[in-house]
């Protein structure tokens, strides 16, 4: 069975805070990472797309940087605002089968006015 | 654009009814992914097809679920004989290509209920 983890799992932050999350996944067969943003009621939407070692992606007030070698990725917010609040997922394809990207729990970010 | 469309949003069904949810995938995009969410899990991938094609089964239940992506049509996951654990939301998503480079663009999911 292939793990991604997410940690931590929630998070609560006060406006203006940065913060960072992780997403950890197998090292060896890498293909290729996704950040989606999944608002509640909503779909999950793409964040960012990484596919290299050392691979570093900006949008605004956030950014991911992504370690294929030792397996993991991290997700950057700078000065929080309400409206990022949402749960944020990582999805790896790799491993043995690169049919299918295989999602992490998510870390659910809630940012107080 | 209409995006991924999903349909129904929510389905209600009794235990040993059938649950038939359907997919349309955003327009040029060939590529169907079924994933599963059960309460406070995260998605659980379930089947990836293409046109008439399914490539990649191996996180379906061996019994009881079966999809499929038809020449023409929606893409639809079938669940037969429904027991209360196959309650969850079921996300569908599509991408352009076989790429680890395209990003999967999610339909806004069907949520099953089962009495």
């Amino acid at each position: 069975i292939l793990n991604v983890e997410q940690s931590p799992q929630s998070l609560h932050v006060q406006e203006g805070d940065s913060t960072n999350f992780t997403c950890s996944f197998p090292s060896s067969n890498f293909y290729a990472l996704h950040w989606y943003r999944w608002e509640t009621a909503k779909s999950p939407e793409a964040l960012f797309v990484m596919t290299l070692n050392g691979d570093e992606k900006k949008k605004g007030r956030i950014s991911a940087t992504l370690n294929t070698k030792e397996g993991y990725s991290y997700l950057y917010i700078k000065g929080s605002q309400p409206e990022d609040s949402a749960t944020y997922l990582c999805a790896f394809k790799g491993g043995d089968n690169f049919n299918k990207f295989y999602f992490g729990s998510g870390t659910k970010l809630n940012v107080k006015p | 654009n209409a995006g991924v469309m999903q349909n129904p949003r929510h389905l209600v069904r009794r235990r040993g009814q059938e649950a038939r949810l359907r997919c349309s995938p955003m327009k040029g995009h060939s590529h169907v992914y079924w994933y599963r969410q059960l309460p406070e899990e995260g998605l659980k991938f379930m089947v990836y097809l293409q046109k008439e094609n399914i490539i990649d089964e191996s996180g379906m239940p061996k019994e009881r679920f079966s999809a499929e992506f038809p020449k023409e049509g929606p893409s639809i996951l079938r669940i037969q004989q429904v027991v209360r654990g196959d309650s969850a939301a079921y996300f569908c998503a599509s991408s352009g290509e076989y790429s680890g480079a395209n990003v999967l663009t999610f339909g806004a999911g069907s949520r099953l209920t089962v009495l």
